[in-house]
């Protein structure tokens, strides 16, 4: 079964530096993977996808992620951290279930804080 | 696209009262699917909708729970007799195949408190 490990459930960075994320996933086929990040009180908004396109996928925010088959990998990064970026942050990796449909079997979320 | 919308955004009961939630997907997308999310955890699959027809549902979802997604359009969450342990936010989220991937946009979720 496919299935999704975030390393570090809280992440802590000053604002102008480097933030990276990580996931990693397991999965018996082809992945389709994805990074949201939800807001207090929020839904989950999404910041980008990997579907086999290219491996180095850029968001929305300035956000990227970058897939290493090799290293079942799917971190997430931003080159400056900025305040507003303070969120919990979820790596999903689909499942098919039926007739083309995917369910999305997320991570336990990354809590990321942006000190001033 | 005016996106994923629910309603209520917040509810609290009693335990052993009734609740319905209503989502509304974006007008196109034919895939609905409902999740939970509890404190601290990330949201989990609970039922799915191609059109009107529920095609899976979670061992999460109990015979307390009913959804339905009349004429295909919005969906219903019910929770009948509710308890402390179904506190969580309810997330909705649609999607329309495009390419192979299911990409799925959410709604802003309705948090329920059972006292």
């Amino acid at each position: 079964a496919q299935s999704v490990t975030q390393l570090g459930s809280h992440v802590s960075v000053s604002e102008g530096a480097l933030v990276l994320l990580r996931c990693n996933y397991s999965s018996s086929v082809p992945p389709y993977l994805f990074w949201y990040v939800q807001y207090p009180n929020q839904g989950l908004q999404l910041l980008l996808k990997y579907t086999s396109a290219a491996t180095l996928v850029k968001g929305i925010n300035g956000f990227e992620a970058e897939f290493k088959k090799s290293e079942t990998s799917f971190h997430l990064t931003k080159p400056s951290a900025h305040m507003s970026d303070a969120a919990e942050y979820f790596c999903a990796v689909t499942t098919y279930i039926i007739q083309g449909a995917q369910k999305l079997v997320f991570g336990q979320g990354t809590r990321l804080t942006i000190n001033p | 696209d005016t996106g994923v919308s629910q309603d209520p955004r917040h509810k609290i009961t009693k335990r052993g009262q009734n609740v319905t939630f209503r989502c509304d997907p974006i007008s196109e997308h034919n895939r609905l699917y409902w999740y939970r999310q509890t404190l601290g955890q990330g949201p989990e699959f609970l039922t799915y909708f191609q059109n009107e027809a529920q095609l899976e549902k979670s061992r999460l979802l109990s015979d307390r729970f009913s959804a339905e997604r009349p004429k295909g359009s919005f969906s219903t969450l019910e929770i009948q007799r509710t308890e402390q342990g179904d506190s969580a936010m309810y997330l909705c989220a649609s999607s329309f195949t495009v390419a192979g991937t299911d990409t799925q946009y959410f709604g802003p979720g309705t948090r329920l408190t059972v006292l």
